[in-house]
């Protein structure tokens, strides 16, 4: 079983969609969950950034965590053509360890 | 500030050949990682420089990978034989917390 499995995609929806974006993992001894994007020919950038199990909302964006069943996802409202980019899902082990990600789900959201 | 900066941009060498790949980080980040991004496989984890430490080599994939970190600062990541295999973006990163700011990356192609 891989360490994280995400769906890599291309997700397409209409701009206004609600998007839904997830990724299981199996090591247990992630503690902190995080959501980059990353544009194309660009480095990723941290969107969100979560420790506990439960919901955190920033403006458009909501990061939920399920830790009983090791599964996080990032809630988007609202999609808008310029949230069009691929959402990778990262896991440090502590805080400046290394970042375990998933192979990202590249989204495209039409106008 | 100034961000994560990282040359060259592109860089196509012949198979065989040694690349040398440079990171600038955030002035007074601590910690410097690099990253390999190729399609396929997502962000793998090369290396990770914490201070004054013995750098964490456990992601290189072979014998042919090297990095040094110079005066706390400035990295360089050095690809000695280049194979094919070795076609990916190399993004670079550092961090004064939890959160990994990442360059732009650097392009590689062996041909």
């Amino acid at each position: 079983q891989k360490e994280v499995e995400q769906d890599p995609g291309p997700l397409s929806v209409p701009e206004g969609a609600i998007v839904s974006l997830n990724c299981t993992y199996s090591n247990s001894a992630f503690q902190y969950f995080m959501w980059y994007r990353q544009y194309s020919r660009k480095g990723p950038e941290l969107l969100m950034y979560t420790y506990s199990s439960g919901n955190k909302e920033d403006g458009r964006f909501t990061a939920q965590v399920d830790k009983s069943s090791k599964y996080i996802s990032l809630f988007i409202r609202d999609s808008q053509p310029s949230d069009s980019a691929t959402y990778l899902c990262a896991f440090p082990l502590s805080g400046y360890s290394t970042l375990t990600f998933g192979k990202g789900t590249m989204l495209l959201v039409s106008p | 500030g100034a961000g994560v900066s990282q040359s060259p941009s592109n860089k196509v060498t012949e198979k065989g050949k040694d690349v040398e790949l440079r990171c600038d980080p955030i002035s007074g980040h601590t910690a410097l990682y690099w990253y390999r991004q190729s399609l396929g496989q997502g962000l793998e984890f090369l290396i990770y420089f914490q201070g004054n430490s013995a750098p964490d080599k456990s992601g290189l994939p072979s014998d042919r990978f090297s990095a040094e970190r110079t005066g706390g600062s400035v990295s360089t990541l050095t690809i000695q034989r280049t194979q094919q295999e070795d076609s990916a973006v190399y993004l670079c990163a550092s961090t004064s917390s939890r959160e990994q700011f990442f360059g732009p990356g650097t392009r590689l192609t062996v041909l």
